[in-house]
């Protein structure tokens, strides 16, 4: 079973619409959790983070948190365009021999935003 | 602010040659390091991290080594390289545990 898990997609929606990713992960100590965008040859950009459960809004952009269920997802609102990209969920958390441990990433959705 | 500087962008190198990746960070004093690479489609593999100086951690056993030879200063290294170490290298810092993470520009690297 993978760490994090993410729909590869590609996710298409038309411009102006709500964009809905999520992210599931396998670490019931997982304790923060991250957002990223990257664009084709470029590397990540942070865009959320969130470290309890419920919403987190940040412009567009709102990440939600359900830590029951083990589950990460990020909505943006008023899709443009240029929100095409490949978002990544990341997950950090303590490790099983009680060691820290980095971030681990999900594979990523594409998202694609038709204008 | 801080900032973190990667080069080379690009690099082609042939099969069996060395290779020296650098990454720096600046504005920041004892910050996490990592480097991350991304096979083509694929997602964030962790190679490396390092709380400090001469303090190196292996995720995954492969043909690549890691070295911090100062604070803010942070090298990958192959003394060999293999076709199957070609990807997408990216160093990234934090100032500890849980914190956010960001990500150099990337050296993208060919093995031909």
């Amino acid at each position: 079973q993978k760490e994090v898990e993410q729909n590869s997609g590609p996710l298409s929606v038309p411009e102006g619409a709500i964009a809905s990713l999520n992210c599931t992960y396998s670490d019931r100590g997982s304790q923060s959790f991250f957002w990223y965008r990257q664009y084709s040859g470029k590397s990540p950009e942070l865009i959320m983070s969130i470290y309890s459960n419920g919403d987190k809004e940040d412009g567009r952009f709102t990440a939600q948190l359900n830590k029951a269920s083990q589950y990460v997802s990020l909505l943006i609102r008023d899709s443009q365009p240029s929100d095409s990209a490949t978002y990544l969920c990341a997950v950090n958390s303590w490790g099983v021999s009680g060691g820290r441990r980095a971030l681990t990433f999900g594979s990523g959705t594409r998202l694609q935003v038709q204008p | 602010s801080q900032t973190i500087h990667q080069w080379p962008a690009t690099l082609v190198q042939p099969v069996g040659s060395p290779l020296s990746l650098e990454c720096t960070v600046e504005g920041t004093s004892n910050p996490n390091l990592y480097w991350y690479r991304q096979a083509a489609g694929r997602g964030l593999q962790l190679l490396f991290y390092s709380v400090g100086i001469g303090q190196i951690s292996s995720e995954v056993p492969q043909n690549l080594s890691a070295s911090r030879p100062q604070d803010r200063q942070f090298i990958l290294s192959s003394k060999k390289l293999l076709l199957s170490d070609s990807g997408f290298y990216l160093c990234a810092w934090t100032a500890g545990w849980g914190e956010k993470l960001f990500f150099g520009s990337g050296t993208q690297l060919s093995v031909l």
